[in-house]
Order: structure tokens, then C-alpha cells, then sequence
């Protein structure tokens, strides 16, 4: 089955950096990797997501870089901002949305 | 809208006892989901319904859990008995249909003594 591994499982940045949270995933038939943030007590929500048809997608300071053929992708945050502080997943599935095996998920502590 | 409801928020039971987590998905959605997440690491898939059918249960310990999800809206996952090791948040999500955007419920925090 799939297995998602994710780097680093704590980061600590300086309020305006730039973040970078990398996964790697071992099913070549996975299709779909979203992102999500989960902070401290709450549930997790999707911040961004990636399909295997595009490289690289952008929504305002966040963007995911998919490399299909090393099988890896990428979750980048600039301007980093206090707020951002969470614990962000990544995921991965075959088919859209379904079945989604998780990385282990990776604390981010911006400082101010 | 109204997002994933789940409860109670939290529970602690001892060892052996059973428990009961309830979760009322986003409604018209037909996907249900339930996800365990031990401290420190990512959710894990138990069960997944489509309607009120099991789609998925291969990671679902049957010897002790069990779901259903009755007339395709709410669902029930319960333990009998529980262990030590079944102390984690428990997580329900649902989506519109197989293959598009889960949406999580705040979940149910589960100590067992």
C-alpha cells in the first residue's frame, strides 16, 4: 500500500521567512496530495492541493511543487507569519480525495 | 454551512469498557469517513462509507470496532472492548462524492486508562 514520509517533523522559522515541508510518497498511481493544517485542539483543513496532471500550484503565500517522477512534492509558505504556526499534513490517494494515507506531519513555530 | 459534527468531544474510559463516537456529516454529502489519529502522527483511514454502504474497511480492527452509518446520513463507530492502545483522536470527514474534498469534524479526543 502507499506510505507517505514527511519532512522535517519540526521547523522553526523567523516571522517573514520562508517555509518549505517536503513528502515523499511510494505508490506511482497516486494522483491527488493535499496539504492540510491542523491547529493546536482543531481539525484539520485543507489548504491547498495538487493533481498529477500540473507541477506546481500557488494561492496567494502558499504553493505545493509535485515531482512525479521522483515521487515527491512540496508544501512552500513565505512571508511566514505568526498565525501560520501548526502542524501541517500531507496526504496522499489514487483517486481524488479517496483514501488519503497521511504523512506524519511536521510542526511549524514561526517566531516573531 | 454547517460543518462536520461530532461528539462528545471528549471521552475517558478504562480498559475493557466500550465506547460510542457519533458524527453527522455536512449535509447532501454522500462520503463518510473515519480516521484515527494517535498523538504526533497523521490521521489513519478505519472506514469509509458511500451512502450507507462500507466502501472501505481493510484497516478497521473488526475484532473490537465497528461503524455503520444508517440511512446514509449519521454514523456510529464504536469500540468493545477498548485498549490502551485505542487512545487517540478519532476524526470524522466527509465530501460531496468519492473523489472530491474532505472536510473534517473536530473530533473525538478518547483517553483509555
Amino acid at each position: 500500500g502507499e506510505n507517505v514520509e514527511q519532512h522535517p517533523s519540526t521547523l522553526s522559522v523567523q516571522e517573514g521567512d520562508s517555509a518549505v515541508i517536503k513528502c515523499t510518497y511510494s505508490d506511482s498511481a497516486s494522483n491527488y496530495f493535499p496539504w492540510y493544517k491542523q491547529e493546536l485542539g482543531k481539525r484539520p483543513q485543507l489548504i491547498i492541493d495538487i493533481r498529477s496532471n500540473v507541477g506546481e500550484k500557488k494561492d496567494q503565500r502558499i504553493a505545493v511543487t509535485l515531482n512525479k517522477t521522483a515521487k515527491h512534492f512540496s508544501l512552500h509558505i513565505t512571508e511566514t507569519q505568526p498565525e501560520d504556526s501548526a502542524v501541517y499534513f500531507c496526504a496522499a490517494s489514487r483517486e481524488y480525495g479517496n483514501k488519503l494515507v497521511f504523512g506524519a506531519g511536521t510542526i511549524l513555530r514561526v517566531k516573531s | 454551512e454547517a460543518g462536520v459534527a461530532q461528539s462528545p468531544r471528549y471521552k475517558i474510559i478504562e480498559k475493557r469498557q466500550s465506547v460510542a463516537f457519533w458524527c453527522n456529516p455536512i449535509s447532501g454529502h454522500a462520503t463518510l469517513y473515519w480516521y484515527q489519529q494517535i498523538l504526533g502522527q497523521g490521521p489513519k483511514l478505519l472506514i469509509q462509507f458511500q451512502n450507507n454502504g462500507v466502501v472501505d474497511d481493510s484497516q478497521l480492527p473488526k475484532d473490537r470496532f465497528s461503524a455503520e452509518r444508517l440511512k446514509g446520513v449519521d454514523s456510529t463507530l464504536k469500540i468493545q472492548p477498548a485498549k490502551l492502545e485505542d487512545s487517540a483522536v478519532y476524526l470524522c470527514a466527509s465530501s460531496r462524492a468519492r473523489g472530491e474534498k474532505l472536510f473534517f469534524g473536530s473530533g473525538t479526543q478518547l483517553s483509555v486508562l
